[in-house]
């Protein structure tokens, strides 16, 4: 079964790192680019970057230049997001997703169950 | 940045209704785009992509359409398990931006 499976729900302190990672199974990691999405309660969909494990090239939204960060380890296969200087403002739900294609992208064919993150003092 | 705006941002239709929302982009796109379906505490689902391709297992009373800057996903026949919110979102360039979401509820 295709599938993403993401790391648990997540409790910090403004001004704190997050790092959630996002592991596949039932394809090959490095056979497809993987993105990050999150989603403020109620709020719609934000796309947050992107990322190839074969070739390591990222891309991602401006507005979280300088404290966002996309890796992967081919080794275990799994993907990382981390978030620096957190506020209340990043309280969401964080999703990782892949291509449909390789290629192509053609949208997000399978998502994780989301990683709920919540921001309080 | 590309800006995806979709319309309405609610619809109240019943079931059986055909049911249409618009999705318009600031700039051409050509035909990268997908529709995605997200119910209440749920990822979202794909639907369509490059615009009018159905995602396997998708009914196919979901149908997308268009070209450029506009674009229109249709549901045939609404049915109960299509009241959710529907999101548009273009992958012709970086940031792969979304559309604000429309949310389809019963009349």
């Amino acid at each position: 079964q295709v599938q993403l499976v993401q790391s648990g729900t997540e409790v910090k302190r403004p001004g704190a790192s997050l790092k959630v990672s996002c592991k596949p199974s039932g394809f090959t990691f490095t056979s497809f680019a993987y993105t990050w999405v999150r989603q403020a309660p109620g709020q719609g969909l934000e796309w947050m970057g992107w990322i190839s494990p074969n070739s390591g090239v990222t891309h991602h939204a401006q507005k979280l230049q300088g404290r966002f960060t996309m890796t992967t380890d081919r080794a275990t296969s799994t993907a990382y997001m981390e978030l620096s200087s957190l506020t209340s403002d990043d309280t969401a739900v964080y999703y990782c997703a892949k291509d449909r294609d390789p290629m192509a992208g053609d949208g997000f064919d399978t998502w994780g169950q989301g990683t709920l993150v919540t921001v309080s003092s | 940045d590309i800006q995806m705006t979709q319309s309405p941002s609610t619809l109240s239709a019943s079931v059986g209704d055909r049911v249409t929302i618009t999705c318009r982009a600031s700039q051409s796109i050509s035909n990268c785009l997908a529709w995605y379906q997200q119910k209440p505490g749920k990822a979202p689902k794909l639907l369509i992509y490059k615009a009018s391709s159905l995602e396997s297992g998708v009914p196919p009373r979901f149908s997308g359409s268009g070209s450029g800057t506009e674009f229109t996903l249709t549901i045939s026949s609404l049915q109960p398990d299509d009241f959710a919110i529907y999101y548009c979102q273009q992958y012709r360039t970086y940031p792969r931006t979304f559309g604000q979401g429309t949310k389809v509820e019963i009349k």
